[in-house]
């Protein structure tokens, strides 16, 4: 099964509201990463996370990192419409397991409606 | 600009003709994969090259192959495409490993029939 599973598989909000996605993953990991996909697009990297790190931000983004737990959660605050899309997060094993690979979930798809 | 390029965006073909999609990066990156996104399985690794001369398989390797003769340049090759190999295919790059954060193309939707 997927190494990360992003919960909920839709999400469906207002603008200005919070959007939280939750990510779970199984085996020891390198780093996490979360990733935007806007429709028919490539995706694009949103920040990462280290496994010695337990919380980041970036400008709207805040991740959440509980190794214990094997889990993590992106929020965006005061969402806009244009954060319409879809959010993978992707867990990078140990450099020692097949050079740090990437593995994704199956994503969060996020509808804000203005 | 720095970018991934894939080509061609689209094609539409036909069993057993082979083809080639072609993915050029010209950020130097040593890292560089091709994934395949399907409905409900998410993105899967293909092929993952860590260097020139330097390819491994990923999760799904069957039917595919890569070739990476250039820094800038990992080509992904199908030999006799088949219908299930209808999906979006991504490539992209990164510096040093897959730890860092990926660079991605637009993607390139294939459908073989």
């Amino acid at each position: 099964s997927q190494q990360g599973e992003e919960d909920p598989q839709a999400l469906s909000i207002q603008e200005g509201e919070n959007a939280t996605m939750n990510c779970s993953y199984k085996t020891s990991i390198n780093n996490l990463q979360w990733y935007r996909q806007n429709s028919g697009r490539g995706l694009v990297h949103l920040i990462l996370i280290r496994s010695n790190e337990r919380e980041k931000h970036s400008g709207r983004l805040r991740v959440t990192l509980d190794t214990s737990k094997k889990s993590s959660s992106l929020l965006i605050t005061a969402s806009r419409a244009a954060d319409t899309a879809s959010y993978f997060c992707a867990t990078v094993l140990p450099i020692y397991n097949q050079g740090g690979k990437l593995i994704f979930g199956q994503g969060t798809e996020l509808s804000v409606k203005p | 600009e720095a970018q991934v390029t894939q080509n061609p965006r689209y094609l539409i073909t036909v069993t057993g003709k082979k083809l080639t999609v072609t993915c050029s990066q010209n950020m130097n990156h040593e890292y560089m994969s091709w994934y395949r996104q399907d409905p409900g399985l998410g993105l899967r690794q293909i092929y993952y090259s860590m260097n020139v001369e330097v390819t491994d398989k990923g999760d799904v390797p069957e039917g595919y192959k890569v070739s990476r003769k250039e820094k800038r340049n990992f080509p992904l090759i199908l030999e006799s495409p088949s219908p299930n190999q209808t999906s979006l295919y991504f490539c992209a790059s990164s510096f040093g490993r897959a730890n860092q954060p990926q660079h991605f193309g637009d993607g390139t939707r294939l459908s073989i029939l």
